[in-house]
Formats: structure tokens, sequence, C-alpha cells
């Protein structure tokens, strides 16, 4: 089974503020997506990511594959409230169907 | 298409009654998935379809826990003498086949939240 692992599980930080959370693992994923879910909402897809070292940005969203295909990360420049929710990254997609990490809850306070 | 249609929103049922939800996917998707979250928690794969074969079961899906997709349209998701435990949100996603949906990424419902009380 291939794990994902989120961090940080928590984050709340001032509107206007930088961020980063990671998504690790130890096993090598052909490519690994992001979501953002709302509370009472389904996931909704952000990005999807498949070469290793490969950078997409969306907006003020800046997400990274590494190298190795083992992890990835997404940074947010000037935090809105709007970007409050529960990020997750997923990898796999094949037979078993997409693996999701627990995710970041992220509140961004006005 | 409006995406990935279930219903009902929210379920609250009585320990021990059975349980039926159902899940439209967008049409052109071939794959259907069913996935169960519990608060604070990512998505856990429960089960998917490729047209009308259910191809993979999760050892989650205990033998009170059915799926069909009887005509490789819409699904519906069973839970017969339910449990306090089985109080979660319960997620259907659709995608098209293998790596166009690895890519493509799946798109999700709104989940259908039950209670067991």
């Amino acid at each position: 089974t291939q794990l994902l692992e989120q961090s940080p599980q928590f984050l709340s930080i001032q509107e206007g503020e930088n961020l980063t959370v990671y998504c690790n693992s130890s096993s090598v994923f052909s490519s690994l997506q992001w979501y953002r879910q709302e509370p009472g909402e389904g996931p909704v897809l952000l990005v999807t990511v498949v070469t290793g070292g490969e950078v997409k940005k969306l907006k003020r969203l800046t997400f990274q594959f590494g190298d190795a295909r083992k992890d990835s990360s997404l940074h947010i420049t000037a935090a809105q409230t709007g970007d409050t929710g529960l990020y997750l990254c997923a990898g796999g997609g094949g037979a078993d169907g997409l693996t999701f990490g627990k995710g970041t809850h992220l509140i961004i306070q006005p | 298409d409006t995406g990935v249609s279930q219903d009902p929103r929210h379920k609250i049922t009585k320990r021990g009654q059975n349980v039926t939800f159902r899940c439209d996917p967008i049409s052109e998707h071939n794959r259907l998935y069913w996935y169960r979250q519990t608060l604070g928690q990512g998505p856990e794969f429960l089960t998917y379809f490729q047209n009308e074969a259910q191809l993979e079961k999760s050892r989650l899906l205990s033998d009170r826990f059915s799926a069909e997709r009887p005509k490789g349209s819409f699904s519906t998701l069973e839970i017969q003498r339910t449990e306090q435990g089985d109080s979660a949100m319960y997620l259907c996603a659709s995608s098209l086949s293998g790596g166009e949906g690895a890519i493509y990424g799946y798109t999700f419902g709104s989940g259908t939240r039950l209670t067991v009380v």
C-alpha cells in the first residue's frame, strides 16, 4: 500500500502571509494530485503533477513535484480567507484507485 | 453534464437499519469510485467500477456493504445492519479510465453524510 503523509496537519495564519504544505511518501508515484475540500462538500481537483521536478502555478498557488516523484509541495502566496479549506494530496489511480493523504487543514484569519 | 450527483445529501438512521445511497456519475466517465471519509481524515477507498464490473474492493468494505452499477451508469451503495461506526461521509467520484484518470483526476460528488444513532 502506498502511503502519503501530509504536513502540517493543521495550519492557521493571517491573511496576506505565505505558506507551504507538504506531501511525502516512501513510494514513487507516476503522478500526484492536489485537491481542496470545503466542509460538507467533496474534494475538488486543483492540479495534477506528472514529471519529476515539475512546477505548476495556479494564480497564487505553486505546486512542485519532487525530482524522485516521491513528494510534492503546495505554496500559497499572500493567503486570502477564501483559501481556507482541507488540502489533500493523492497519488496512484491505478487498480486500487487514488490513495489520499489525511490532508492539511488550513485556516486563513482575516 | 452537471457533474457527479449523490442522493441523499444527509441520512440519519437507527442502528440496525439498512440504508442505500445513489450516485450518478459524469456520463462520459466509465470509472466510478466509492470513498468513505470520517471527520478530520482524508477519503478512504472502498470500491470502484469499470463500466458495470466491480474491479476492486477494499478490506474496509465488510460483508454488510454492497455496491452495484447495474448498467454501467448510476451506482448504489447499500449498508445493511448499520452500526455507529458506519457514520461518515460517503463520497462518490467518477473518472476516465486508467492513465487518463490519473492525469485528469477524479470528479467528486458532494457526498452523503450518514449518521447512525
